[in-house]
């Protein structure tokens, strides 16, 4: 079954750096997001991406973040200057079609983000 | 606005014993509601989700859920657990339609032990 992969497992970044996460959705979605879970908190949507462009973001999707989707292939969430609550389980998801009636999202292992 | 919460940040049962894993919704519009199941170091894993139609669902794993809007819950249940239920779970609820595509919002999580 397709699965969305996601690089690295972990990474560690010293405060003030920047940071490039990377996911390769499954092939034929069309629709991407990026989730957070700082540890011992709930999952939280960070941002939604169709048609190259933002869907929709949350308070915590400020200017420190980007996404991109640079190829056909790869969907990358940048964070331009770390910072110490930055640290979290930051997950890639993806589905076919925008409604989640019939397309739930799929969910990569997610890349361990410590700041320090 | 939307919110989950699920009661119980640990739940503890023995191998053959029912599973229930309590979830409750707080939503402005009609829920679609959502099971995630996390196994170590991996990805979220859809279980099983309610849209519309029959209120009990069933899933994955011998997993079920009933939707009752009365109590605004949506309790998980497997009536004998197994070892290798033992995992993090996570309800979602999200919007039906509208424009907030595949953005979930996740209740805290409850870590499932199944002893022997």
């Amino acid at each position: 079954e397709p699965e969305v992969t996601q690089t690295p497992s972990h990474q560690v970044t010293q405060m003030g750096q920047e940071v490039i996460l990377r996911c390769v959705p499954i092939s034929n979605h069309l629709y991407f997001y990026w989730y957070r879970q700082i540890l011992g908190q709930k999952v939280e949507f960070l941002v939604s991406f169709y048609n190259n462009e933002i869907s929709e973001k949350s308070e915590i999707f400020d200017d420190q973040f980007s996404v991109e989707r640079p190829d056909g292939s790869n969907f990358t969430l940048k964070i331009r200057s770390t910072k110490l609550e930055d640290s979290a389980m930051y997950f890639c998801a993806s589905s076919p079609r925008g409604s989640s009636y019939n397309s739930p999202l799929h969910f990569g292992n997610g890349t361990r983000l410590t700041v320090t | 606005a939307q919110s989950v919460t699920q009661l119980g940040s640990h739940v503890s049962v023995s191998e053959g014993a029912l599973v229930l894993l309590r979830c409750n919704y707080s939503s402005s519009v009609p829920p679609y509601l959502f099971w995630y199941v996390q196994y170590p170091n991996q990805g979220l894993q859809l279980l099983l989700k309610y849209t519309t139609g029959a209120t009990l669902v069933k899933g994955i794993n011998g997993f079920e859920a009933e939707f009752k809007k009365s109590e605004t819950s949506f309790h998980l249940t497997k009536p004998s657990a197994h070892m290798s239920d033992a995992a993090e779970y996570f309800c979602a609820v999200s919007g039906a339609g509208g424009t907030s595509y595949g953005k979930l919002t996740f209740g805290q999580g409850t870590i499932l032990t199944v002893h022997p």
